[in-house]
């Protein structure tokens, strides 16, 4: 089974310091899709960064960045110089079943982040 | 810049009842889907349609549910009879060609 593993289920950090949220995931497949999602209070469901399993270069997007170790099946997300604007549910998905609209998205459970003034 | 739209944001019904929850994904997207969040739990893939038919379907989504993409525009989730633990957040998301899943800011179906 595909599953996605986020063993933190809380974290804090300060503003303007830098968090590492974890990430494990399982797979036979070879190629594959990482992503980081944000859900502010609202509930909107907001596209964080995205991973494809063939680079190896990490992704960055601005003060988000990813540490891919595909042998370990690791994805973990760095916040760098937290604001308050990123407290939030953060959750980790797969993507499996890449192929021409059959594939979809499976998530971890989350971890929600609280940025402290 | 665009974005998948969801109405209602909030809907109330009694159990027993029908719903249509709708979506319009991105203009230039071809790949939709639906996903759900119980209050608290992950999110659950429901569906995906593409080229006007279903593409996967998860074990949740059983014969009291249809996706439809009646126009150009729009694309529909049905629950036919809707029971309590229907309850939930309703995501629809539209895809790029690079698999970047965008989703709408959800529909709330509370069941009574």
């Amino acid at each position: 089974a595909q599953t996605v593993t986020q063993s933190q289920p809380e974290m804090s950090v300060q503003e303007a310091e830098t968090v590492t949220l974890s990430c494990t995931y399982d797979t036979s497949e070879s190629n594959y899709y990482l992503f980081w999602y944000k859900q502010p209070p609202s509930r909107q469901m907001i596209l964080v960064i995205r991973q494809e399993a063939y680079k190896q270069q990490n992704a960055t997007e601005n003060r988000f960045s990813v540490n891919f170790q595909k042998a370990a099946k690791s994805f973990s997300l760095k916040i760098s110089d937290s604001q308050l604007g990123d407290t939030a549910m953060y959750f980790c998905a797969f993507m499996i079943g890449a192929q021409g609209g059959s594939e979809k998205l499976v998530f971890g459970k989350g971890t929600k982040l609280t940025v402290n003034p | 810049e665009p974005e998948v739209t969801q109405t209602p944001s909030h809907q109330v019904t009694q159990m027993g009842q029908e719903v249509i929850l709708r979506c319009v994904p991105i203009s230039n997207h071809l790949y939709f889907y639906w996903y759900r969040q119980i209050l608290g739990q992950k999110v659950e893939f429901l569906v995906s349609f593409y080229n006007n038919e279903i593409s996967e379907k998860s074990e949740i989504f059983d014969d009291q549910f249809s996706v439809e993409r009646p126009d150009g525009s729009n694309f529909t989730l049905k629950i036919r009879s809707t029971k309590l633990e229907d309850s939930a957040m309703y995501f629809c998301a539209s895809r790029t060609d690079t698999y970047e899943q965008y989703f709408g800011p959800g529909t709330r179906l509370t069941v009574t």
